[in-house]
């Protein structure tokens, strides 16, 4: 059965702290992806990963960073959390050819206070 | 950059009607669309997806279609039930491995 788990469902944290959200995925897929979730504003993709190590920025990718060193492992890095960034992030994963089926994982609710 | 608009936000109709949800794409190079619902504290899942080499698919009472031309793709839903009541959002994808996704529609089925 296809697997992309995040680690954490809910999270506070305080602004200005460093946050990692981390989502491993079991299907050896290539392709992972990491979205915002915000009522009216749909899926926004903040980055995304092709391959190991690979990384390229989407459409919000101000105030976020990732990493990718295993292929199984995409994490989102908030460098200085901030209330605006409050909100459910979701991650998902695909495999190439690109005309796949995406995976998401449950999400992960960040509140930052 | 590539940009998917999707109507409208939201959408109530009376079980047993049809429900229509459209959306444009912007970047030409797009040859994969697909339709995800969520429910209510769920996970998006995929319900139905369409290449550029097809204008229509259908899948019992789902069906999408596509016009390349117009950059045009719909997802119709036939003798809508309750359980269909969720948020919808649509996706592009090209070649760029970028998938991009509209801002949703509320779809809410009334019995």
């Amino acid at each position: 059965d296809v697997k992309v788990t995040q680690s954490s469902r809910y999270l506070v944290k305080r602004t200005g702290e460093k946050v990692f959200l981390e989502c491993v995925q079991d299907m050896d897929h290539e392709n992972m992806f990491w979205y915002r979730q915000d009522p009216g504003l749909g899926l926004r993709l903040i980055y995304f990963s092709y391959d190991v190590k690979m990384k390229e920025k989407g459409d919000i990718p101000e105030g976020y960073s990732v990493s990718r060193e295993k292929k199984e492992r995409f994490s989102l890095i908030l460098e200085s959390a901030s209330t605006n960034q409050t909100s459910m992030y979701l991650c998902a994963s695909r495999t190439p050819p690109e005309n796949t089926e995406a995976f998401f994982g449950q999400g992960t609710r960040l509140t930052v206070v | 950059g590539e940009n998917v608009e999707q109507h409208p936000s939201t959408l109530s109709v009376q079980e047993g009607d049809s429900a229509v949800i459209k959306c444009t794409y912007s970047d030409s190079a797009s040859n994969y669309f697909p339709w995800y619902k969520q429910e209510l504290g769920k996970r998006p899942q995929l319900i139905i997806d369409i290449r550029s080499n097809v204008g229509e698919k259908k899948d019992q009472r789902i069906a999408v279609t596509l016009n390349k031309t117009a950059k045009h793709f719909s997802l119709h839903i036939t003798e809508t039930q309750p359980e269909d009541s969720a948020v919808y959002f649509c996706a592009a994808s090209s070649s760029s491995y970028k998938l991009i996704f509209g801002s949703g529609t509320r779809l809410l089925v009334r019995p």
